[in-house]
C-alpha cells in the first residue's frame, strides 16, 4: 500500500534562514507528488506538483520542491522563510491511473522565529 | 467568487441534530470530493463524486450521508453523530476522477463540533 512519511512533526526556523521539509513515499512507479499549506483556521492551498519531466519543481511563494526517484523523497525547500510562511505543511501522493485519490502524510508543522 | 467555497465555517451540533454541510466549486471541474481532518491523522478521504455519479466511498459510517445535485454542488448531510466526528471537514474538486495529471483544489473547510 502506498504510503506518505513526514519525518518531522514540527520544525522552528528562524526568518531569514533556510528551509527543508521532508516527504518520503512508498509507492511502486512514479507517482504524482504534491505539496499542501495550511494556515490555522484554512483549508489546503496547492504549493507545487510533481508529474514528470523536470525533476526540480517550483511553485508559490517562493517554495521548490526536488523528487528524486534514488530516494523515494520529495522535500520542500525555500532559501529564506519569512515570519508568514508558519503553517502546516503537506506532502502528498497520488497513483497514476486508478483515479485521483491523493494519500497525505500527517503533515509538519512549521514555526517561524524573529 | 472563484475557487472551492464551504458553508458554514464553523458548526456546533448536539448528537440528535441533523445538520448539513455545503460546498460549491466554481472551476468548472467535474470530480468533488469530502475529506476528513482530525488532529493529529492523515487527511481521511471519505467520498468522492464524479460527474454527479458517487465513485468512492471510504468506508464511511451511515450518519454521514453525501449529495451531488450537480458539478458544482456537494453537500454532506449528518444525522446521529458522535463527538469523535468532531473534525475539520474539507471539500475539494478537480477536472476528472480518473484523468492524468490531476490537482485538487480544496475550500478552507467547516470546523464541526459535536456535543
Amino acid at each position: 500500500a502506498q504510503s506518505v512519511t513526514q519525518p518531522d512533526i514540527h520544525i522552528t526556523v528562524s526568518e531569514g534562514a533556510s528551509l527543508e521539509l521532508r516527504c518520503n513515499y512508498s509507492y511502486g512507479a512514479t507517482p504524482y507528488l504534491f505539496w499542501y499549506v495550511q494556515s490555522p483556521g484554512q483549508g489546503l492551498q496547492l504549493l507545487l506538483k510533481y508529474f514528470s519531466g523536470d525533476t526540480l519543481v517550483q511553485g508559490i511563494k517562493g517554495f521548490e520542491a526536488e523528487f528524486k526517484r534514488s530516494q523515494s523523497s520529495f522535500n520542500l525547500r525555500k532559501p529564506s522563510v519569512h515570519w508568514s510562511d508558519a503553517a502546516e505543511y503537506f506532502c502528498a501522493v497520488a497513483e497514476r491511473g486508478a483515479g485521483t485519490a491523493l494519500i497525505f502524510g500527517k503533515g509538519t508543522t512549521l514555526s517561524v522565529s524573529s | 467568487e472563484t475557487g472551492v467555497t464551504q458553508t458554514p465555517r464553523h458548526l456546533v451540533m448536539g448528537m440528535t441534530n441533523k445538520k448539513s454541510l455545503k460546498c460549491e466549486q466554481h472551476l468548472g471541474h467535474n470530480a468533488m470530493y469530502w475529506y476528513k481532518q482530525s488532529a493529529k491523522k492523515p487527511l481521511e478521504l471519505m467520498f468522492v463524486y464524479n460527474f454527479k455519479e458517487q465513485t468512492e466511498n471510504n468506508s464511511v459510517p451511515s450518519r454521514f450521508s453525501p449529495e451531488c445535485p450537480n458539478s458544482s454542488h456537494l453537500f454532506l448531510h449528518l444525522h446521529t453523530l458522535q463527538p469523535e466526528d468532531s473534525a475539520l471537514y474539507l471539500c475539494a474538486s478537480s477536472q476528472e476522477w480518473g484523468g492524468t495529471q490531476e490537482t485538487q483544489y480544496f475550500g478552507p473547510g467547516t470546523r464541526l463540533l459535536v456535543l
